[in-house]
């Protein structure tokens, strides 16, 4: 494809259901990031991968977040139990080369709002 | 700990004059790099400008550069011949080295008067 993809790029989760989220990295990226971004701030690293494996998870604020790349390309994030607090953009990036000294290919994000 | 602090979150230029955006950073390492990406609204973030720590020279792209002073850990981004496009967030962001990560500051939003 021609960039990162995620979907949906809009969910409205009721408080204490699960939502997952997807991003589509660009084509043979070996890394893939997850960020959290909150209304007005910077992003926040949540987790990292290179291809399949997890290498860096220290991001991920509770238990109720879970993350997997299962073939080293698609990725999903998955939010247990949403609370309010989840309520952000959640962005995926990717990058050609290991390591976060490369530059990362954003995707437009989805924006999660939890009632 | 490395962190990013930008301490303007908001700025506005009018067109085709020059702004500057601050962001200094703390680190202990000696080899790095150090990023500005930018957030255009509602579209994705991409990357303006990168710099490497061990060069001396100040890296530019076309109408952008930087101003960086390793010593006092700052990384300034210059805009010049602002143009409307340029309007966005912008984010100064630092790559640990080893821990795979990004940290980015809390960002400039920045407001291109015609």
């Amino acid at each position: 494809g021609a960039g990162v993809s995620q979907s949906p790029r809009y969910k409205v989760a009721k408080r204490g259901q699960d939502v997952a989220l997807r991003c589509d990295p660009i084509s043979g990226h070996v890394s893939l990031f997850w960020y959290q971004q909150a209304l007005g701030q910077g992003p926040e690293f949540l987790t990292y991968f290179q291809n399949e494996a997890q290498l860096d998870k220290s991001g991920l604020p509770s238990d109720r977040f879970f993350a997997e790349r299962p073939e080293g390309s698609v990725s999903t994030l998955k939010i247990q139990r949403t609370q309010q607090e989840d309520s952000a953009v959640y962005l995926c990036a990717s990058s050609s080369r290991q390591g976060a000294r490369n530059e990362q290919f954003f995707g437009p994000g989805t924006r999660l709002t939890v009632l | 700990a490395q962190t990013v602090t930008q301490s303007q979150p908001e700025m506005s230029v009018q067109e085709a004059e020059t702004v500057t955006l601050s962001c200094t950073y703390d680190t202990s390492e000696s080899d790095y790099y150090l990023f500005w990406y930018k957030q255009p609204p509602s579209r994705q973030m991409i990357l303006v400008i990168r710099q490497e720590a061990y060069k001396q020279q100040n890296a530019t792209e076309n109408r952008f550069s930087v101003n960086f002073q390793k010593a006092a850990k700052s990384f300034s981004l210059k805009i010049s011949d602002s143009q409307l496009g340029d309007a966005a967030m912008y984010f100064c962001a630092y790559p640990i080295q080893g821990a795979q990560k990004l940290v980015f500051g809390q960002g400039t939003r920045l407001t291109i008067n015609p």
